[in-house]
C-alpha cells in the first residue's frame, strides 16, 4: 500500500497559466511535508515545505495543507517552461522517515 | 556553503559484488539519509544517520549497510549486488528533525549499475 500517492500525470498546462499538483498520504500521524523538483536525470530540489494546515506561499508556488483530509497539493502560478519536470511529494511519519510518492510530471507549454 | 557531494557519479558492478559508496553532508548539517530511486519511482527511504548512529531504517535488508563519521560524511555499502540494486542512490543531509522537521537537500546522486 502506498503511502504517499500522486497522479504520474502528465500534467500540461499553456505558458503562464497556473499548474496545480496533488497529493495524498495515508499516514495520519505525519507532521511535515515537502514538495520537490526532480529535473530528468538529476536529483531532487526542495521547492517548499509544510508543516501547518492551510497555505504557505514563496514567490510563485503556493503549498496547500489539510490534514483533516490527509491532503497536499502545490500551486505553481505562471508557469514557465523551465518548470517542466517531474514534482515530488513527501511526509515524514515519525522515526526519522521520509515518504516519498512516484512524483507528477508538469509539461509547460510554451 | 557547501552542498551535498556524492561519489563516484557512475559504478557499473556485477552481481554479487560490493559496493560502497559516499557522500558529505551539507555545511552545518549533522544528519544524513540515504534513498535509492528506481527509475520512474520516487526516492525510497534506506536509513538515516546522526551523530554516527542510525537514527531509523526503512525496509531494506541487512545487506544494505551505513556508516557515519565524526566529520558527518557517510557512506552507503551494499553486499551480495542484485540486479535489482540498479538505481540513483541519492544521499540528503538535513539538521535533527527537531530543529528543521527533517527539511533535506539532496546530493547529485550516484548511478549503480549492477550487470
Amino acid at each position: 500500500q502506498k503511502e504517499v500517492e500522486q497522479n504520474s500525470g502528465p500534467l500540461s498546462v499553456p505558458e503562464g497559466a497556473i499548474a496545480s499538483l496533488n497529493c495524498t498520504y495515508s499516514d495520519r500521524g505525519s507532521q511535515s511535508f515537502f514538495w520537490y523538483r526532480q529535473y530528468s536525470g538529476k536529483s531532487p530540489e526542495l521547492i517548499m515545505s509544510i508543516y501547518s494546515n492551510g497555505d504557505k506561499e514563496d514567490g510563485r508556488f503556493t503549498a496547500q495543507l489539510n490534514k483533516a483530509s490527509q491532503y497536499v497539493s502545490l500551486l505553481i502560478r505562471d508557469s514557465q517552461p523551465s518548470d517542466s519536470a517531474t514534482y515530488l511529494c513527501a511526509a515524514e511519519g515519525g522515526y526519522q522517515k521520509v515518504t516519498f510518492g512516484t512524483g507528477t510530471k508538469l509539461q509547460v507549454i510554451p | 556553503e557547501t552542498g551535498v557531494t556524492q561519489s563516484p557519479t557512475h559504478l557499473i558492478k556485477t552481481r554479487g559484488q560490493q559496493v560502497t559508496l559516499r557522500c558529505s553532508s551539507q555545511s552545518g548539517h549533522n544528519t544524513v539519509s540515504w534513498y535509492q530511486q528506481a527509475l520512474g519511482q520516487g526516492p525510497q527511504f534506506i536509513f538515516q544517520y546522526y551523530r554516527e548512529e542510525e537514527n531509523g531504517r526503512g525496509n531494506f535488508p541487512p545487506r544494505f549497510s551505513g556508516l557515519q563519521f565524526p566529520n558527518y560524511s557517510s557512506e552507503l555499502n551494499v553486499n551480495a549486488l542484485e540486479l535489482d540494486d540498479s538505481a540513483l542512490y541519492l544521499c540528503a543531509s538535513s539538521l535533527p528533525s527537531g530543529v528543521s522537521y527533517n527539511e533535506q537537500f539532496f546530493g547529485p546522486g550516484t548511478r549503480l549499475t549492477v550487470l
